[in-house]
């Protein structure tokens, strides 16, 4: 079965300061990997997703994340966070493409003026 | 973009009745839909996958005759949460995908129970 693990529960950073989170997903073939973005009591905006190509994929809202296969990681960044970029992200996996999801427990990032 | 609309999005009942919460996909269609339950401050956990013309499939420990689904036509799933308690009070959220493969997501449905 697939998992996604966040290690961070919550993360501050300061406005103007690079952002990274972890996420480490467990499945036996290639993933279709995801960020989304959870504003408080909204829906889930989508970040970017990696299906197959270039491992460094680019994003919405400056946001990059990175695949490594021999880490089992898909890690999101973004260089100089916006306090608009406060909310919660979720990394996900899923089987195939336009298939339900399995989500990480997700990060709650807040940004210190 | 491909949207997908939730209605309502937040609704409050009394303990015992019956909810309906609505899943469209306004301009495309979805053979597919799934449905997804979110605790306060917490991830996402699939409740059921949706599907056009059949029963829908639910995921191990979700009770199929409290969370009923329909998927009577291509752009519209609801989700019925029937005899409603308060333990049932979370944020349904639900995601469809169009036929290039891509998810599109609902706003969510913030159910109270009171």
């Amino acid at each position: 079965a697939q998992s996604v693990t966040q290690p961070d529960i919550h993360i501050t950073v300061s406005e103007g300061a690079s952002l990274e989170l972890r996420c480490n997903y467990s499945y036996g073939a290639t993933p279709y990997l995801f960020w989304y973005v959870q504003s408080p009591g909204q829906g889930l905006q989508l970040l970017l997703k990696y299906f197959s190509g270039d491992t460094l994929v680019q994003g919405i809202k400056g946001f990059e994340a990175e695949f490594k296969r021999s880490q089992s990681s898909f890690n999101l960044r973004k260089p100089s966070v916006h306090w608009s970029d406060a909310a919660e992200y979720f990394c996900a996996v899923g089987e195939v493409a336009g298939n339900k999801l399995t989500f990480g427990g997700g990060t709650r990032v807040l940004v210190k003026p | 973009g491909a949207v997908v609309s939730q209605h309502p999005s937040r609704v409050i009942c009394k303990s015992g009745t019956s909810v309906k919460i609505e899943c469209r996909s306004l301009d495309f269609q979805a053979t597919t839909m799934f449905w997804y339950r979110q605790f306060p401050k917490q991830s996402l956990m699939l409740m059921a996958t949706s599907n056009e013309g059949s029963k829908a499939t639910y995921e191990q420990g979700v009770e199929k005759d409290k969370f009923l689904i329909n998927h009577a036509s291509l752009t519209l799933s609801t989700l019925t949460v029937t005899s409603a308690h308060p333990e049932d009070s979370s944020f349904y959220i639900c995601s469809a995908s169009e036929f290039t493969g891509e998810l599109f997501f609902g706003e969510g449905s913030r159910l109270t129970v009171l």
